[in-house]
C-alpha cells in the first residue's frame, strides 16, 4: 500500500496569514493527489485533485503543487473559514490512501 | 445540484450486519462510481472501496474483503454498502462519495451516517 505522510500534523496560524502544508507519498503516485478539508462533524470537501487543479467553487486562495512524491497545499490569506482538518490523498493506485490529517488552529 | 443524502445512523450488536443507503440526485447516477470511506471517531479517512454505478463492477480494501459488499439500484439513483460480522473498530461515520478509478477524485460526499457495534 501507498502510505501518505502529513506535516505538519497541526499548525496554530493567524487570519491572514499565507501557510504551507506538505504530503509525502512512499512511491511515486505521478499527479494523483487530491486534497480534501474537513470540518468538524462534516462531510470532506475536494479543494484541489490532479495535484494542481482547483475545484470548481474553491476559492482562488487555494493552491497545490508537487508531482511525484512530494506535494504542497498553500492558503495564500487564510480566512476565519479555513480553519479545518486538511487531507491528501491519492488515488494511483487502490487501495486509496489518505494521510492522516494536518490540523489548522486559530493562533 | 448533485446530491448524497445517506440514511440515518445504526446501532448494531458485535456479529450483526449494518446497510447504508446513499440516495444521488442531479446526475446521471451511471456515469460515475460510487466510493464508501469511512471514519472512526476522532481518526483520519480509509478507503473502503468503490463501486461502478454503470456495470456494478467493484474494487475493495483488502482488509474489508469477505465482509463488505456494495450494490446499487439503478431504478432508484441509490448506493449500498453492507458490512457483516461487525466488531466494536467498525464504529465509524461511512461516507459515500461520487468517483471511483475512473474519474480519480471524490468530488462530492453525503452527509455521513454514523453506526455504532456495541453489546
Amino acid at each position: 500500500d501507498i502510505q501518505m505522510t502529513q506535516s505538519p500534523s497541526s499548525l496554530s496560524a493567524s487570519v491572514g496569514d499565507r501557510v504551507t502544508f506538505t504530503c509525502r507519498a512512499s512511491q511515486s503516485i505521478s499527479n494523483y493527489l487530491n486534497w480534501y478539508q474537513q470540518k468538524p462533524g462534516k462531510a470532506p470537501k475536494l479543494l484541489i485533485y490532479a495535484a494542481s487543479s482547483l475545484q470548481s467553487g474553491v476559492p482562488l486562495r487555494f493552491s497545490g503543487g508537487g508531482s511525484g512524491t512530494d506535494f504542497t497545499l498553500t492558503i495564500s490569506s487564510l480566512q476565519p473559514e479555513d480553519f479545518a482538518t486538511y487531507y491528501c490523498q491519492q488515488s494511483y493506485s487502490t487501495p486509496w490512501t489518505f494521510g492522516q490529517g494536518t490540523k489548522v488552529e486559530i493562533k | 445540484q448533485v446530491q448524497l443524502v445517506q440514511s440515518g445512523a445504526e446501532v448494531k450488536k458485535p456479529g450483526a450486519s449494518v446497510k447504508v443507503s446513499c440516495k444521488a440526485s442531479g446526475y446521471t447516477f451511471t456515469s460515475y462510481g460510487v466510493t464508501w470511506v469511512r471514519q472512526a471517531p476522532g481518526q483520519g479517512l480509509e478507503w473502503m472501496g468503490w463501486i461502478s454505478a454503470y456495470n456494478g463492477n467493484t474494487n475493495y480494501a483488502q482488509k474489508l474483503q469477505g465482509r463488505v459488499t456494495m450494490t446499487t439500484d439503478t431504478s432508484t439513483s441509490t448506493a449500498y454498502m453492507e458490512l457483516g460480522s461487525l466488531r466494536s473498530d467498525d464504529t465509524a461515520v461511512y461516507f459515500c462519495a461520487r468517483g471511483d478509478g475512473t474519474t480519480k477524485e471524490l468530488d462530492y460526499w453525503g452527509q455521513g451516517t454514523l453506526a455504532t457495534v456495541s453489546s
